[in-house]
């Protein structure tokens, strides 16, 4: 199957710094890729949907200036959390949607960027 | 954005025994997916049924589709300890390709 690569797997930063996460789709080309946060023992909520050569399209209440995605090229996304603040702390995570021969399309995920803002 | 229910919340059953995760939705759907995520990890597509299918299954994977309960149902047979991890359906795709997914069910397989 497709393979998404998401860096890095767990950053601490402090509180004010901003931190880039990076999502390669390896295998493939990604026109588009999504972009998850996740809180302990939660479910994924959308955040945005990156698209590649122009703005991304956020989701209702996320806040655009504080997460910046850049997808410059087909086959990376970058999410950039902004002077982040330990509410910013969370698990983030990326997905690429590919064409399922059961028809629709099937989502694969990275692994994850766990963000500690202390 | 519109999140999908699953009950239960968290089921902890034996191994050897089949686990039942349903998944009620709220709007029309194209197809209906069930994704995996152990701890701290990304997720793995499972599955996927149409919404004009009623039933579909892969290995252990036993998948139900009722659009006019909105609702499905995941069912796993003769459950390992390999098989603990969270469960999520999610709905979506179409011309957005974006996924919503619910709220997921903590699965815990006692060996």
């Amino acid at each position: 199957g497709a393979v998404v690569s998401q860096h890095p797997s767990w950053v601490i930063c402090k509180s004010g710094t901003s931190v880039k996460i990076e999502c390669r789709s390896l295998d493939f080309q990604a026109t588009t890729m999504f972009w998850y946060r996740q809180f302990p023992k939660q479910s994924l909520m959308l955040m945005a949907t990156s698209n590649e050569g122009s703005k991304a399209t956020y989701e209702q209440g996320v806040e655009k200036d504080k997460f910046l995605i850049n997808h410059a090229s087909l086959t990376l996304s970058t999410l950039t959390v902004t002077s982040a603040h330990p509410e910013d702390s969370s698990f983030y995570i990326c997905s690429a949607p590919v064409p399922n021969a059961g028809g629709g399309t099937e989502a694969f995920f990275g692994q994850g960027t766990r963000l500690t803002v202390v | 954005s519109q999140q999908g229910e699953e009950d239960p919340q968290a089921l902890s059953i034996q191994e050897g025994e089949n686990a039942t995760m349903n998944c009620s939705y709220k709007t029309s759907i194209n197809n209906l997916q069930w994704y995996r995520q152990n701890s701290g990890r990304g997720l793995v597509h499972l599955i996927l049924i149409r919404s004009n299918e009623r039933e579909k299954h892969s290995g252990r994977l036993r998948v139900t589709l009722d659009t006019s309960k909105k609702s499905s149902s995941l069912l796993i047979t003769a459950s390992r300890a390999a098989d603990t991890a969270s469960y999520f359906c999610a709905t979506g795709g179409g011309a957005t390709n974006k996924l919503i997914f619910g709220t997921g069910t903590l699965l815990a397989v006692q060996p």
